[in-house]
């Protein structure tokens, strides 16, 4: 059972609003992830980040942003939500050097809605 | 930049069934493989995945996957599905340190 948690699951917010989705992880891994989804299509990875104060763009462009202050917690923030936010954001971690499986721990997701 | 692509979005069919889930990838280097399966409601996991050795990759609740270099395939196979199957399907590739995912397959098994 991976322990990575995500929340809120389900956001419905106005055109302008600042939202941030939480994601945290107890397996002290190095790696975390912020993947967006939709019905149909690639994930595509947003941001990532290898440990404490570290974050990188993925491979798709992204208004939002991310922290790395604790291994634990990695959160994702919109300043100013637009409904071509709208999506569903999976977050994910994994290891990092010699013991890098490969695999990566998801959350459950938070799908947000922008009206 | 790799890419994957999976085919036939969307599978129906009866349980005792075969599944076979295609996955051709682009990538001319050293690549590791997996299959990643979301159950409706819960998140994604891990299936099965292939770094080196034996190409014919078994995984969890019979699953199994094989790496073909030559076709750059790595097809995802059960003999006979049952209705907990249920459940979207991606298959994945990591090459170069970059991990790439394709459009996922949404397979519904009828009991």
């Amino acid at each position: 059972e991976a322990d990575i948690y995500q929340t809120p699951r389900y956001l419905v917010i106005g055109t302008g609003k600042k939202i941030t989705l939480e994601c945290s992880q107890t397996m002290g891994h190095d790696k975390m992830y912020w993947y967006q989804q939709d019905p149909g299509m690639e994930l595509h990875l947003i941001h990532y980040s290898y440990g404490v104060n570290s974050t990188e763009k993925g491979d798709l462009s992204s208004e939002s942003t991310v922290s790395r202050i604790r291994t634990e917690h990695f959160p994702l923030t919109l300043e100013s939500a637009r409904p071509s936010h709208t999506s569903q954001y999976l977050c994910a971690s994994s290891e990092l050097g010699t013991a890098d499986t490969g695999e990566l721990f998801f959350g459950e997701g938070s799908r947000l809605t922008v009206l | 930049a790799q890419s994957v692509s999976q085919h036939n979005h969307h599978v129906i069919l009866s349980e005792a069934a075969s599944l076979e889930l295609g996955c051709n990838y682009s990538y001319g280097g050293t690549v590791n493989l997996f299959w990643y399966v979301q159950y409706p409601g819960q998140h994604l996991q891990l299936l099965l995945k292939y770094f080196s050795g034996d190409p014919l990759v078994k995984g969890i609740k019979g699953f199994e996957a094989e790496f073909i270099k030559s076709k750059f395939s790595f097809n995802l196979r059960k003999p006979s599905v049952q209705w907990s199957d249920t459940a979207e399907y991606f298959c994945a590739v990591r090459g170069n340190n970059r991990l790439a995912f394709g459009k996922g397959n949404q397979v519904v098994v009828i009991p």
